[in-house]
């Protein structure tokens, strides 16, 4: 299957800074990508869609000012969480769904995820 | 609205055991539904997917699901499982004409010696 990087895997931060994750997509275009929260034990839960060259879709409840996502290529998009706090510390996974045209559009590819430890 | 329901938590079985993870949906059109595994700190990995055609689908690792619109469940299942089986599963459901996947709350296998 195609491959979805998403770095870093581990990272701490101090409250009131801010933290950028890129998630990647090494051998298909991405025309789609989707960031989720994962708290301990429980599932995933879709913070924005964002397709290349546009705006993200935030899901309700989702602050569009503290996480920003930028897709600004087809094979690369970022989260940037801004004036981290420790509430924010979670499990970030992104996903990567190609076009039509290259037949994977109905498979969503998986990043490893980002742990993310505010202090 | 799409909706997962995952109906077992946790769900404990010995080695070379057969297991059934349970999935209902809930969805007012033609869906597309997954199942995803998820190792300890890691992202997800796809075990198999039902688009069309086959209600019965499988997967990678020795996996097995059935598409059962009357019932509208996809039921998971392994007839032996091996340790190395022990993982969080969730199943997911995706309308086909719009890219969300939705996710149930994910079944916790754990697999005895």
């Amino acid at each position: 299957g195609a491959v979805v990087s998403q770095h870093p895997s581990r990272v701490i931060c101090k409250s009131g800074t801010s933290v950028k994750i890129e998630c990647r997509s090494l051998d298909f275009q991405a025309t789609t990508m989707f960031w989720y929260r994962q708290f301990p034990k429980q599932s995933l839960m879709l913070m924005a869609t964002s397709n290349e060259g546009s705006k993200a879709t935030y899901e309700q409840g989702v602050e569009k000012d503290k996480f920003l996502i930028n897709h600004a290529s087809l094979t690369l998009s970022t989260l940037t969480v801004t004036s981290a706090h420790p509430e924010d510390s979670s499990f970030y996974i992104c996903s990567a769904r190609g076009g039509w045209d290259r037949g994977m559009n109905t498979e969503a590819f998986f990043g490893q995820g980002t742990r993310l430890t505010v202090v | 609205a799409q909706s997962v329901t995952q109906l077992d938590s946790q769900v404990p079985v010995f080695e070379e055991a057969p297991v059934e993870l349970r999935c209902n949906y809930s969805s007012s059109v033609s869906v597309y539904l997954f199942w995803y595994v998820q190792y300890p700190n890691q992202g997800l990995q796809l075990l198999l997917k039902y688009l069309s055609g086959s209600t019965l689908v499988k997967g990678i690792n020795g996996f097995e699901a059935e598409f059962n619109k009357s019932q509208t469940s996809f039921h998971l299942r392994k007839p032996s499982v091996h340790i190395s089986d022990t993982a969080e599963y969730f199943c997911a459901v995706s309308k086909s004409n719009t890219d969300k996947l939705i996710f149930g709350t994910g079944t916790r296998l754990q697999v005895f010696p």
